[in-house]
């Protein structure tokens, strides 16, 4: 149980153009999702925090307006990059906990690869 | 910010027990150690957590002092297939965010 998804897998897009991924909790609700944004060798950085049906919140540095976040429902978080471009290129994840929680354990997607050529 | 240190890299040959040490010097009272594991283009995966003493599960076992300055995170006999990043971390109970700080990257030589 507690598996996360995440859809594509990995996206390769023009410079400008919005992205879409998807984060689902496919087997629990989720009570809050998390994003996080990853480059090459380094450590996973969380970018923001959501829960449904209310606005996300983000981490200092982290532009709202270029990363919109959806959190339409238990088992569904959306993150958009708009206006992508390359240095927007980086392995995003997603990951999910579930009530009641009695360990700091977070379930996580397997990861999207963005590519902004 | 991540609050913890813990060495970047290891080696280690298949079949030896490996201790990855963290330090926690600033470490709240109510914090709890949780350690995860992230493959190559995977996202990561929690491996274990405590507070103090030992915890073990059928993974690792988790050793954390008296004064939780420190957590030792002990992988018995390892394999090929525990090469990864190893990432320890503190937060209270139930903790919406978690902050990963730089990982150790264990790599296991056949």
């Amino acid at each position: 149980g507690a598996v996360v998804s995440q859809h594509p897998s990995r996206v390769i897009c023009k410079s400008g153009t919005s992205v879409k991924i998807e984060c689902r909790s496919l087997d629990f609700q989720a009570t809050t999702m998390f994003w996080y944004r990853q480059f090459p060798k380094k450590s996973l950085m969380l970018m923001a925090t959501s829960n449904e049906g209310s606005k996300a919140t983000y981490e200092q540095g982290v532009e709202k307006d270029k990363f919109l976040i959806n959190h339409a429902s238990l088992t569904l978080s959306t993150l958009t990059v708009t206006s992508a471009h390359p240095e927007d290129s980086s392995f995003y994840i997603c990951s999910a906990d579930r009530a009641p929680q009695s360990y700091n354990e977070q379930f996580f997607g397997p990861g999207t690869r963005l590519t902004v050529l | 910010l991540a609050k913890t240190t813990q060495p970047i890299s290891m080696d280690s040959y298949e079949g030896q027990e490996v201790n990855i040490t963290c330090s926690h010097n600033n470490i709240a009272t109510n914090d709890y150690i949780t350690w995860y594991q992230q493959f190559p283009s995977q996202g990561p995966r929690f491996i274990i957590q405590g507070y103090k003493t030992k915890v073990t599960n059928e993974v690792a076992s988790l050793f954390i002092p008296a004064d939780r300055k420190s957590s030792t995170l002990s992988l018995p006999r390892v394999s090929l297939s525990d090469t990864a990043v190893y990432y320890c971390l503190e937060a209270p109970t139930g903790a919406n965010n978690l902050f990963f700080g730089t990982g150790t990257r264990l790599t296991v030589i056949p």
